[in-house]
């Protein structure tokens, strides 16, 4: 049973490209959460979705950030114009249930230079 | 907003000797999580803890959820090199969907 997968786990950016991230949940999860660890500091919630909903985005900078999880495929988190503080590692977590246990995957290292 | 304190913040220590880490907060939680966090690598749950006052051990580690649901502590015992790492622990608001706030973490370094 495959844990949850995120890709690319590396990604350097120039400052004004787009990052994309993805993330497969574990099989049978239909939550998915997406989180950011800055430098030195520690994780801080951005995005909670379900398939084709987002539920709560009061983590998630208003502007060049997005997400969505669509009906078929992987969960993506979408950064615009991205700026050297967007540097970060990127963590996404799955849960079968709501109120119930998240399971993270290794994250994406994004490096905006 | 829910905050979670997490102390110590560093912590070094001999092979064999015991430790606690404690994780505080003015919150009442509905659940509280630990996770460990290698480098590179994103956290691993290690355990779940829901009802007040509830103890749940794994193998040398003890962890413990505040009667109260506002606080909790990891407690290792005869800690061995293989423990290193960073411990987090994460809080599931009463009121606050399903987003967890995590503490800022302990990094623990057991020298053999």
């Amino acid at each position: 049973n495959a844990g949850v997968m995120q890709n690319p786990r590396h990604l350097v950016r120039r400052r004004g490209q787009e990052a994309r991230l993805r993330c497969s949940p574990m099989k049978g999860h239909s939550h998915v959460y997406w989180y950011r660890q800055l430098p030195e500091e520690g994780l801080k919630f951005m995005v909670y979705l379900q398939k084709e909903n987002i539920i709560d985005e009061s983590g998630m900078p208003k502007e060049r950030f997005s997400a969505e999880f669509p009906k078929e495929g992987p969960s993506i988190l979408r950064i615009q114009q991205v700026v050297r503080g967007d540097s970060a590692a990127y963590f996404c977590a799955s849960s079968p249930y709501t109120s119930y246990e998240q399971y993270f995957g290794p994250g994406t290292r994004l490096t905006v230079t | 907003t829910q905050l979670l304190e997490q102390s110590p913040q560093f912590l070094s220590i001999q092979e064999g000797e015991n430790l606690t880490v404690y994780c505080n907060s003015s919150s009442v939680f509905s659940s509280l999580q630990w996770y460990r966090q290698e480098p590179g690598e994103g956290p691993v749950l290690l355990v779940t803890v829901v009802t007040g006052g509830e103890v749940k051990k794994l193998k040398r580690l003890t962890f413990q959820f505040g009667d109260a649901r506002k606080d909790s502590s990891l407690h290792i015992t005869a800690a061995q090199p293989g423990d290193t790492g960073l411990y987090l622990c994460a809080g599931e608001g009463d009121n606050a969907g399903n987003m967890l706030t995590f503490g800022g973490g302990t990094r623990l370094m057991v020298k053999p």
